[in-house]
């Protein structure tokens, strides 16, 4: 079975760092992106950016660019999103999704989702 | 870079059908593909959706995709509808500066 396994719920202060994870398996990792989405408190999906773990081809959205990380580790089929200093507006839930192409058919497995909650 | 704009929200009784537009601001509809996705209150995403029109395997025939160039808009067609289609659905494609775009999403409320 194809499955995105993502981390668990964070709790953080403001000026924290943080890096969340996305667990492949059941299919080649090396061959699909890997995108990531944000959805703000009763808000829409916004896409952030997306990582090729086969050569670690990666691209952001401008609105993210600057502000996140997003990597791969291939050897252990994981994809990851990270934080240098948290703000209270990077309050969400993230989610981490497959593509087979960069423009083909969007994203066909998602994970189930990350909560992040910052908070003084 | 484009904006899709669908509408906040719609509602229809169940077996009718409803239709949902994503409208493409600048730039073809049809220079680049379009899918739909499903999110149910509490759950992440799941396509119903790809490629304008292609509907992934388990995913009912009731769904259907469309693209319109003279409106410059993709839609999500629902007939036979079901309460369990109550949820958000986003229009999702791709901009040539290698950006991916979503649309703001559309409460589809079956009542």
């Amino acid at each position: 079975e194809v499955q995105l396994v993502q981390s668990g719920a964070e709790v953080k202060k403001p000026g924290e760092s943080l890096k969340i994870s996305c667990k492949g398996s059941g299919y080649s990792f090396t061959s699909y992106w890997i995108g990531w989405v944000r959805q703000m408190p009763g808000k829409g999906l916004e896409w952030m950016g997306i990582i090729y773990p086969g050569d670690s081809d990666t691209r952001y959205s401008p609105s993210f660019q600057g502000q996140v990380t997003i990597s791969a580790d291939k050897s252990i089929s994981t994809a990851y999103l990270q934080w240098s200093s948290l703000k209270a507006s990077d309050t969400a839930m993230y989610y981490c999704a497959r593509a087979d192409s960069f423009y083909g058919s969007g994203m066909d497995v998602w994970g189930k989702g990350t909560t992040v909650t910052v908070s003084s | 870079n484009f904006m899709l704009t669908q509408p906040h929200s719609v509602s229809e009784s169940p077996g009718k059908t409803v239709t949902i537009s994503c409208t493409r601001s600048s730039g073809s509809i049809a220079s680049n593909y379009v899918q739909w996705y499903q999110q149910r209150p509490g759950s992440a995403p799941t396509t119903v959706i790809y490629e304008d029109n292609q509907r992934p395997s388990g995913v009912p025939d009731r769904f259907s995709g469309s693209i319109d160039s003279s409106s410059n808009s993709a839609s999500l067609t629902i007939s036979g509808l079901k309460t369990e289609d109550e949820a958000d659905y986003y229009c999702q494609s791709y901009d040539s500066s290698n950006l991916w775009v979503f649309g703001g999403g559309t409460k589809l409320t079956v009542l």
